[in-house]
């Protein structure tokens, strides 16, 4: 149980496009979200709390008009890169809680690629 | 908010040695502390947790103990094999609000045969 997927799992987008990445929660409904960021031999740095039903809740430093997010359902959260470039390179990350267990435990999914030409 | 600190960056040890990673937090409200090992391209796996008001856990190889006073926290691999090589990253969650997790810089660890 507590399967979290992602789509894709990489992408290749040329400078000024926009890119989607889908995350989803496969056996369970998650009214929280996460998304991080990770870029080569780092940490993982989080970039927002996706709530479901609700606005994105964005960390600091985040441009929130660049990195759109959808909480639409339970069980799917978008982040939107509008106008990458090569700088937004980057290993992105989802991660879910289900609410159903007695704990906070966040499940990841398997990333997604992004590499900006 | 809180910060999380990790030492070592990277650690070699020979197969069968133990290794062990610290990680301090700064947020005294922190109360969950768990640690992930990530394979490179790979999503981060969750290895073993601990929450504060337990002061040692064990699984295994693995351990993790949690000083509150001091807050720090440590993950201890024993026997350790080549395909324990990898990155491991501590991380720490408040347990109110959205329960975000703050994640160390990431330690990684090379087993030699």
């Amino acid at each position: 149980g507590a399967v979290v997927s992602q789509h894709p799992s990489w992408v290749i987008c040329k400078s000024g496009t926009s890119v989607k990445i889908e995350c989803r929660s496969l056996d369970f409904q998650a009214t929280t979200m996460f998304w991080y960021r990770q870029f080569p031999k780092q940490s993982l740095m989080l970039m927002a709390t996706s709530n479901e039903g609700s606005k994105a809740t964005y960390e600091q430093g985040v441009e929130k008009d660049k990195f759109l997010i959808n909480h639409a359902s339970l069980t799917l959260s978008t982040l939107t890169v509008t106008s990458a470039h090569p700088e937004d390179s980057s290993f992105y990350i989802c991660s879910a809680r289900d609410p159903g267990l007695a704990g906070v435990e966040q499940f990841f999914g398997p990333g997604t690629r992004l590499t900006v030409l | 908010g809180e910060n999380v600190e990790q030492h070592p960056s990277t650690l070699s040890v020979q197969e069968g040695d133990s290794a062990v990673i610290k990680c301090t937090y700064s947020d005294s409200a922190s109360n969950y502390f768990p640690w992930y090992k990530q394979e490179l391209g790979k999503r981060p796996q969750l290895i073993i947790d601990i929450r504060s008001n337990v002061g040692e856990k064990k699984d295994q190889r693995i351990a993790v103990t949690l000083n509150k006073t001091a807050k720090h926290f440590s993950l201890h691999i024993t026997e350790t094999q080549p395909e324990d090589s990898a990155v491991y990253f501590c991380a720490a969650s408040i347990n109110t609000g959205f329960q975000k997790l703050v994640f160390g810089t990431g330690t990684r660890l090379l087993v030699s045969p």
